[in-house]
């Protein structure tokens, strides 16, 4: 099916565990974000990439790595969770922006809880 | 410190009545500015926006409107229907991609 997807949507770990949070988009969006939404902080940026090959930090991106080989997929990497990790991580893709700001469109999202 | 606040953590509307949320910003930069809903174990998606250079921007139900000078959006919606209890989200952007976003509002639209 086209569109963005995140797998998996539930995930539950253990601290100093490494976790891989998925995300696949069909659309050939040039830019991918990574956010996690926490109570009264609304959404954040981790990381987000222009193109395959091309990252950059966000507004939050300690103990997270990302990579993106290919257009279409964007994992995130908790290299050692934390419990200050524990949230809603979402994915979302826009195309490059032109004369007008082009929308970012999200997956539904993980939710990731560190024990 | 929160460029971006939407100081109603929730409102309660009848329905069929008109619904009012706020956002207040504060980088006169941002030159963009988009709103967002999202339902329960579900992405945002986008609802509507507005460029700096206009102050209302409207989209059947959903009317944007913008006050420069107050730094201040604000987004209408009516009629009110219950398929839009939701949590609205306020965003705005510089020139770039990158979005800041409010922490939300949650809407409950009574019958």
């Amino acid at each position: 099916d086209a569109g963005i997807t995140q797998s998996p949507r539930y995930k539950i770990t253990e601290t100093g565990r490494q976790v891989t949070l998925m995300c696949h988009q069909t659309w050939s969006h040039s830019y991918m974000f990574w956010y996690r939404q926490d109570l009264g902080h609304g959404l954040r940026l981790i990381y987000y990439s222009a193109a395959a090959d091309i990252t950059d930090k966000g507004e939050v991106p300690d103990g997270y790595v990302v990579s993106r080989s290919k257009t279409e997929n964007f994992p995130l990497t908790l290299e050692s969770a934390t419990r200050s990790q524990t949230s809603v991580y979402f994915c979302a893709s826009t195309l490059k922006r032109g004369s007008s700001y082009n929308e970012q469109f999200f997956g539904p999202g993980t939710r990731l809880t560190v024990l | 410190d929160q460029q971006v606040k939407q100081n109603s953590p929730s409102l309660s509307v009848q329905e069929g009545r008109i619904s009012i949320l706020n956002c207040d910003y504060t980088n006169s930069m941002f030159d963009y500015f988009l709103w967002y809903k999202k339902y329960p174990a579900e992405g945002p998606t986008f609802l509507i926006s507005i460029s700096s250079i206009k102050d209302k921007n409207e989209d059947g139900r959903f009317t944007v409107f913008l006050n420069k000078s107050a730094k201040h959006l604000s987004l209408h919606i009516v009629p009110s229907q219950p398929g839009d209890s939701a949590v609205y989200f306020c965003a705005a952007s510089h020139s770039n991609y990158q979005l800041i976003w409010g922490a939300g509002t949650k809407l409950i639209i009574k019958p």
